[in-house]
C-alpha cells in the first residue's frame, strides 16, 4: 500500500471549516483514499473514502486532486466533539487486507 | 445497528497468565481483523480471518499469539503467558467484503480491549 504523510498536529477554531491534508504521491491506481479518526480511548470511526471523485457525506467532505497525489479532508462547521487524531489511508478495495494507519493528525477544534 | 462489540473492556492480568479477548462483528460481515495499539502508538495489525480462515497470520507478534474464528461470526483472541509488552488496547474491526467482488470493505472498529500486564 502507498505510504502517506500528514502534518502531526492542526488547531481549528470551533465553527470553522478543518481542512486537514494528505499526500500520497505514490498511490496506485486502484487504490482508495480513506479517512478515519480515533477520539481518545476510542477505537478507530469510518468517515469518508474515495477513489477519484470528490465525496460528500454527513460527517465531511473528501477533495481528491486531479492527479490523486494528494487529498483533504473537510470538516465544514467543527465542534469540539471533533478534536481527534485523523488517520489518511490508501489501499487497494476489497483486497480484505489491513489499514496501514499511520501516525496521522491530531486536530485540536478550540472554543 | 449494533456496532462490532468488543469484551472485556479492560483487564488485568499478572504476568505469565493466560488471556482470552472476544470480538463480536456487525452481523454479516465475513472480513473480521485484529489489531493492537500501543500508548501513544500507532495501529498495528495482527491478523485477519475471511470467514473461519486466517490467510494472514504474519503480524502476530510471536507464537504466544493465537486467533481464532468460529461460525463466521465470533472471534477469540489468545494471549499465552503473557509479558509486560502485551499491554495496549486490542482493536477488533470487521468489513461486509466478499472476496472476488468488488464491493465496499470499509473496516468498522470496536471499542477495543485495554490489557494491562502487571
Amino acid at each position: 500500500d502507498a505510504k502517506t504523510t500528514q502534518p502531526p498536529s492542526m488547531d481549528c477554531a470551533e465553527g470553522r471549516a478543518a481542512n486537514l491534508p494528505c499526500n500520497h504521491s505514490t498511490i496506485s491506481g486502484n487504490e482508495y483514499v480513506y479517512w478515519y479518526r480515533q477520539i481518545h480511548s476510542q477505537g478507530p470511526q469510518y468517515i469518508i473514502h474515495g477513489l477519484k471523485n470528490n465525496e460528500t457525506n454527513e460527517m465531511a467532505s473528501l477533495i481528491i486532486t486531479e492527479d490523486r497525489k494528494s487529498s483533504t479532508l473537510i470538516l465544514p462547521h467543527a465542534t469540539l466533539r471533533d478534536t481527534a487524531v485523523y488517520y489518511c489511508i490508501v489501499r487497494v478495495a476489497n483486497l480484505g487486507n489491513q489499514f496501514y494507519f499511520g501516525t496521522g493528525t491530531s486536530l485540536t477544534v478550540i472554543p | 445497528g449494533a456496532g462490532v462489540s468488543q469484551s472485556p473492556s479492560n483487564k488485568v492480568t499478572e504476568k505469565g497468565k493466560d488471556v482470552e479477548l472476544r470480538c463480536d462483528p456487525i452481523s454479516g460481515h465475513t472480513a473480521l481483523y485484529w489489531y493492537r495499539q500501543s500508548l501513544g502508538q500507532g495501529l498495528e495489525f495482527l491478523i485477519y480471518f475471511q470467514g473461519n480462515s486466517a490467510p494472514d497470520k504474519s503480524g502476530l507478534p510471536s507464537d504466544r499469539f493465537s486467533a481464532e474464528r468460529t461460525g463466521g461470526s465470533v472471534s477469540t483472541l489468545t494471549i499465552q503467558r503473557t509479558q509486560q509488552e502485551d499491554s495496549a488496547v486490542y482493536l477488533c474491526a470487521s468489513s461486509l467484503n466478499f472476496p472476488g467482488i468488488l464491493r465496499d470493505d470499509t473496516q468498522y472498529f470496536g471499542p477495543g480491549t485495554r490489557l494491562t500486564v502487571l
